[in-house]
């Protein structure tokens, strides 16, 4: 089973500061890779698939680059409503389709 | 607008059964393959079960396999999930996810219920 890890655990940043989230697989996914944004008491967003393509309405703020075993979510100029948890998944050719732990962002 | 709405989650005693069910609308549900995923309140996300556009193929984790069935009536634009031998660990809101396509392999999950929760206790 390819195991997905993500650091930090938690990312504390001033508003309009960048943050920059990681995502490990333990074997290769190639680009099958997308990020969730999920904020308390509300389903998960897709915001990323396919490594770097960001979803529909999803503002140009968030952007992802990677492939293969690493990848990154770069938030430009963190918002307030950026509060959130972060979880990036593996979605390729082999279940079980795995997300990582998640990573929480909270606003300095 | 694409919406589900799961609903059926309830407090069951550990060992019993229940059936969860999605319905879709706002796309054609026949096109899309489903998956179902669950998250244990104030902890991560965790795939349950997959099935195809068509119902043909399904997929389960190995948490689950043998206890649930994931099955799909697409005239009704619904997805349900039957579980049996319900365990304590199977607490968790459950969601009922779109894919962007017919075959649940390497298709990324674009969309989300609001989920139902599942309470398995004594």
């Amino acid at each position: 089973e390819i195991v997905m890890t993500q650091s930090p655990a938690t990312l504390s940043v001033s508003p309009g500061e960048r943050a920059t989230l990681s995502c490990r697989a333990s074997q290769s996914v190639g680009s099958s890779l997308a990020w969730f944004q999920q904020k308390p008491g509300q389903a998960p967003r897709l915001l990323i698939f396919g490594a770097f393509t960001r979803a529909t309405g999803i503002p140009p703020r968030f952007s992802a680059t990677g492939s293969g075993t690493e990848f990154t979510l770069t938030i430009s100029s963190l918002q307030s409503e950026d509060s959130a948890v972060y979880y990036c998944q593996r979605y390729d050719n082999w279940p079980p389709w795995t997300f990582g732990p998640g990573t929480k962002v909270e606003i300095k | 607008e694409v919406q589900l709405v799961e609903s059926g989650g309830d407090l069951v005693q550990p060992g019993r059964s229940l059936r969860l069910s999605c319905t879709g609308s706002g796309f054609t549900f026949e096109d899309f393959a489903m998956h179902w995923v669950r998250q244990v309140p104030g902890e991560g996300l965790e795939w349950v079960a997959a099935i195809s556009a068509t119902g043909g193929s399904r997929g389960y984790a190995d948490s689950v396999r043998g206890r649930f069935t994931i099955f799909r009536d697409n005239a009704k634009n619904s997805l349900y999930m039957q579980m049996k031998g319900l365990r304590v660990e199977d607490t968790a809101f459950y969601y009922c996810v779109k894919v962007a396509g017919a075959d649940y392999y390497n298709n990324y999950f674009d969309q989300w219920g609001q989920g139902t929760l599942v309470t398995v206790s004594s």
